[in-house]
């Protein structure tokens, strides 16, 4: 069965305050692992999909990354606005390869 | 808005009623799926329909749950006979289904059961 678990479950930053998410996955074989924001009383939205390990993608503050066990969320001087929870999920290839498997995520507060 | 439209944001039943949630895809978009969210747990798969069809309901509770996208109008979530244990929030994805693009969530129907 396809796992992911994300680390911390919450973070506490200072505005300015460089640190990483970490989702640890373990799945068949990966299609595809995607990171997601969601912001309290809204739906996950769409961040990063990476492919293969090696891969890297980068949206203004935040840069994710890819391995063979696990991704990163990097995120360089964060601003107050990028408090939300930090959602991780995994798509295995296969037969039922249009499921997402989600972590529970990581609730970053980023204090000004 | 050309995003995935659900409605109600919120609804509150009491214990023994239907609750109905509704799900407007993207435009351009014909796969819908369905995920539930409970308080402390992370997004749980629930069931992919294309128009008029159940591709996978595995994730869904096999009794008092159904779901349906029709040729015409909205995917609809449908619970009968509520629990407090239902109580969640109920979220809607779609896809064009190309196998590329990913999926683009609702902003969820929070259910409460009283």
């Amino acid at each position: 069965e396809d796992q992911v678990t994300q680390s911390p479950e919450a973070l506490r930053l200072q505005e300015g305050e460089s640190s990483s998410l970490n989702c640890s996955y373990t799945v068949s074989g990966l299609r595809g692992l995607f990171w997601y924001r969601q912001d309290p009383g809204k739906g996950p939205e769409f961040l990063f999909t990476l492919y293969s390990a090696g891969e890297e993608k980068e949206k203004e503050r935040l840069k994710a990354t890819l391995t063979k066990k696990e991704s990163f969320l990097h995120i360089t001087a964060p601003k107050p606005e990028d408090s939300a929870t930090y959602l991780c999920a995994v798509q295995a290839s296969g037969g039922s390869n249009y499921k997402l498997t989600f972590g529970k995520g990581t609730l970053l507060t980023v204090n000004p | 808005n050309a995003g995935v439209m659900q409605n109600p944001r919120h609804l509150v039943r009491r214990r023994g009623q239907e609750a109905r949630l509704r799900c407007s895809p993207m435009k351009g978009h014909s796969h819908v799926y369905w995920y539930r969210q409970l308080p402390e747990e992370g997004l749980k798969f629930m069931v992919y329909l294309q128009k008029e069809n159940i591709i996978d309901e595995s994730g869904m509770p096999k009794e008092r749950f159904s779901a349906e996208f029709p040729k015409e109008g909205p995917s609809i979530l449908r619970i009968q006979q509520v629990v407090r244990g239902d109580s969640a929030a109920y979220f809607c994805a779609s896809s064009p289904g190309d196998g590329v693009s990913g999926y683009t969530f609702g902003s969820g129907t929070r259910l409460t059961v009283v």
